[in-house]
């Protein structure tokens, strides 16, 4: 069964560094998502990518977070000088056409730790 | 705003039935979500309903009430494996998903 797949597993960062986290959505997907989730607490939306743009995005992202599609398989997301508030899990997700007709499937997530 | 409430904890004997209420006020409302979630895991999909109603799948059902912004996750014969948390998420007016705090099941013998 396709999965979405997210690089690294884990991450340990210093605090002002930049981090670059990789996700391979289910392969005959469009929509691409980014969500957090701050350990304890609830999975929380950042960005909805779609056509090689940005749908949507909350105001957690802000212009330290920048999302891009490299090429035709990866979906990245960036954050260029971490804070410790950033430690979370981050998780990709992907979904076959508009919403909310498809399911958006979940990848494994990346630990991010900023020290 | 997006409001998303559901309890934070809940204990049920294997066997047993467990049903997880959620409710919700959301500026846009586009489907309604289940996903439960191990711990250290991934959400992974349960149900949707976008229609009132009843939605069955295996020893899984999801109930919708638009208007009173209320859903339940009704889960039968309980095995230890069920025990996770149980996510409920909102489908905005957009495609982004607003998810509730969750409501961590246990089950025990």
């Amino acid at each position: 069964e396709p999965e979405v797949t997210q690089t690294p597993s884990h991450q340990v960062t210093q605090m002002g560094q930049e981090v670059i986290l990789r996700c391979v959505p289910i392969s005959n997907h469009l929509y691409f998502y980014w969500y957090r989730q701050i350990l304890g607490q609830k999975v929380e939306f950042l960005v909805s990518f779609y056509n090689n743009e940005i749908s949507e995005k909350s105001e957690i992202f802000d212009d330290q977070f920048s999302v891009e599609r490299p090429d035709g398989s990866n979906f990245t997301l960036k954050i260029r000088s971490t804070k410790l508030e950033d430690s979370a899990m981050y998780f990709c997700a992907s979904s076959g056409s508009q919403p909310p007709q498809e399911t958006q499937y979940f990848g494994p997530g990346t630990r991010l730790l900023v020290l | 705003g997006q409001n998303i409430d559901q309890p934070t904890e809940m204990t049920a004997t294997e066997g047993a039935i467990v049903q997880i209420n959620c409710t919700y006020q959301t500026s846009g409302f586009n489907g309604l979500f289940w996903y439960q979630q191990h711990a250290g895991e991934a959400p992974t999909f349960l149900s949707y309903n976008v229609l009132d109603g009843l939605e069955e799948k295996g020893r899984f059902s999801s109930f919708l009430s638009r208007s009173k912004g209320y859903s339940y996750l009704l889960l039968k014969e309980l095995q230890m494996k069920d025990s996770a948390s149980y996510l409920c998420a909102v489908q905005g007016g957009a495609n982004n998903l607003f998810f509730g705090t969750g409501t961590r099941l246990t089950v025990i013998p």
